[in-house]
């Protein structure tokens, strides 16, 4: 089963203007952590983002926000007053959290490619 | 100034070849991760690493794949003997026992 969907596979926002970007999850641990990453056309993976399951308000980090629906099981990213250099895949990733300080792996959705429109 | 660093940036070898993937994590960190992207596909995860030691590695990370700590600094995944579909971007990763992990840029292999 994936643990991680995400069901769009290209967006498009234009200049300046807001973007919510899909995910949902699965998973029956009650500790684990939801993270987004960009990545640009040059490839690297470059981390925005994180959730833990008990946090009790949605992440923010500038720009970005985590609108994190647990019921639902859904963790989707808002990209607020999008820019041009925001043009690029981005991945929404889980981690199961009871197995932490083992190394425990992460779960990397299909991702979303978003283009800005200037 | 990158968390990780990984050389080469890219490699091309041919089908049979050994290779072997650096990374070198820039602060002293225990846990290490193996990650590779075949070129437009999700990000699939190979293998773990915590105090020197392989700690969950998933049914891709088979014979052909080994890694290593040779010098407690210098981070390598192996490939014994590359075939076609090993092509692929592979991305070294380093965390805490917290949550976050950070990736380095990744290596380019290309096996022809």
């Amino acid at each position: 089963a994936q643990k991680i969907t995400q069901t769009q596979p290209g967006m498009f926002v234009q200049e300046k203007e807001a973007v919510t970007l899909d995910c949902t999850y699965d998973t029956s641990d009650p500790s684990y952590g939801l993270f987004w990453y960009k990545q640009p056309s040059s490839g690297e993976m470059i981390f925005l983002i994180y959730q833990g399951s008990y946090d009790q308000q949605n992440a923010t980090e500038g720009r970005y926000s985590l609108n994190f629906q647990k019921a639902r099981k859904s963790a989707n990213l808002v990209i607020s007053a999008s820019q041009l250099g925001d043009s690029a895949m981005y991945f929404c990733a889980m981690r199961d959290l009871s197995l932490r300080g083992t190394g425990n792996q992460f779960y990397f959705g299909t991702g979303t490619s978003l283009t800005v429109i200037p | 100034e990158p968390e990780v660093t990984q050389t080469p940036s890219h490699q091309v070898t041919q089908m049979g070849q050994e290779v072997i993937l650096r990374c070198v994590p820039i602060s002293n960190h225990l846990y290490f991760y193996w990650y590779r992207q075949i070129l437009g596909q999700k990000v699939e995860f190979l293998v773990s690493f915590y105090n020197n030691e392989i700690s969950e590695k998933s049914e891709i990370f088979d014979d052909q794949f080994s890694v290593e700590r040779p010098d407690g600094s210098n981070f390598t995944l192996k490939i014994r003997s590359t075939k076609l579909e090993d092509s692929a971007m592979y991305f070294c990763a380093r965390g805490t026992d917290q949550e976050t992990q950070y990736f380095g840029p990744g290596t380019r292999l290309l096996v022809l």
